[in-house]
């Protein structure tokens, strides 16, 4: 039963357009979100996180949406650039969970020129 | 720079055979993980210590078992291997608490024929 959930297997977008990723959860204990993007054949590198008492997050190009309310976050990539063109994990943790995280399904983002 | 060094990136092993999987980190972090990539399902827990000699089961334990001998090193043991065993393979750490990053290694491809 996953509790973390990415419903977009891939994505695909233009070249200095918006990537939109969307990931929903279903535990209410969850309190600390993070973004983590893979290349194949390497590990996943953290990206951008946000705690639940945000609703925004920025860092250069990466903003992560938080609706608390609606178990559901969002990363935008703004402009969207061919370097990443990876597959975007959502992940959650709980206070209590000894910072173990939750992954998502993943989706893979291709940047077309 | 944060280091998690896989041991080996690409194993072939036989059904039945007992397969070990080495990790090691070299910022002295107290926590440490493993997790299994599968398409479709993202990265999935499948141990995790939080000091030497400690372990606690993540979500898919069965047909696992760890080793926590040193802080800086945690290895996987496949006790005895099957095909449904084929994943690639991530190790992870970081400190204790809720919002330290989580720093993965490059992963190991296990192939059980």
């Amino acid at each position: 039963d996953q509790q973390v959930k990415q419903n977009s297997p891939s994505l695909s977008v233009q070249e200095g357009r918006i990537s939109i990723l969307n990931c929903d959860y279903t535990n209410s204990m969850f309190d600390y979100f993070l973004w983590y993007k893979k290349y194949p054949a390497e590990g996943p590198t953290f990206l951008i996180s946000i705690s639940s008492i945000k609703d925004k997050n920025e860092d250069g190009r990466f903003t992560v949406f938080l609706n608390k309310s609606a178990k559901h976050l969002s990363l935008h990539i703004v402009p969207s650039q061919p370097g990443d063109s990876a597959v975007y994990f959502c992940a959650a943790s709980a206070t209590d969970s000894w910072g173990k995280l939750q992954f998502g399904a993943g989706t893979q983002v291709v940047v077309t020129p | 720079d944060v280091k998690v060094t896989q041991s080996s990136r690409y194993l072939v092993k036989r059904t039945g055979e007992k397969v070990f999987l080495e990790c090691v980190q070299d910022m002295d972090h107290e926590n440490m993980f493993w997790y299994r990539q599968d398409p479709g399902l993202g990265l999935r827990l499948i141990y995790f210590s939080y000091d030497v000699k400690m372990k606690e089961k993540g979500d898919i334990p069965e047909g696992y078992s760890v080793s926590r001998e040193k802080k800086e090193r945690f290895s996987l043991i496949l006790e005895s291997a099957s095909t449904n065993q084929t994943s690639m393979y991530l190790c992870a750490s970081s400190f204790p608490g809720l919002r330290n990053t989580i720093y993965f290694g490059e992963g190991s491809w296990l192939t059980v024929v």
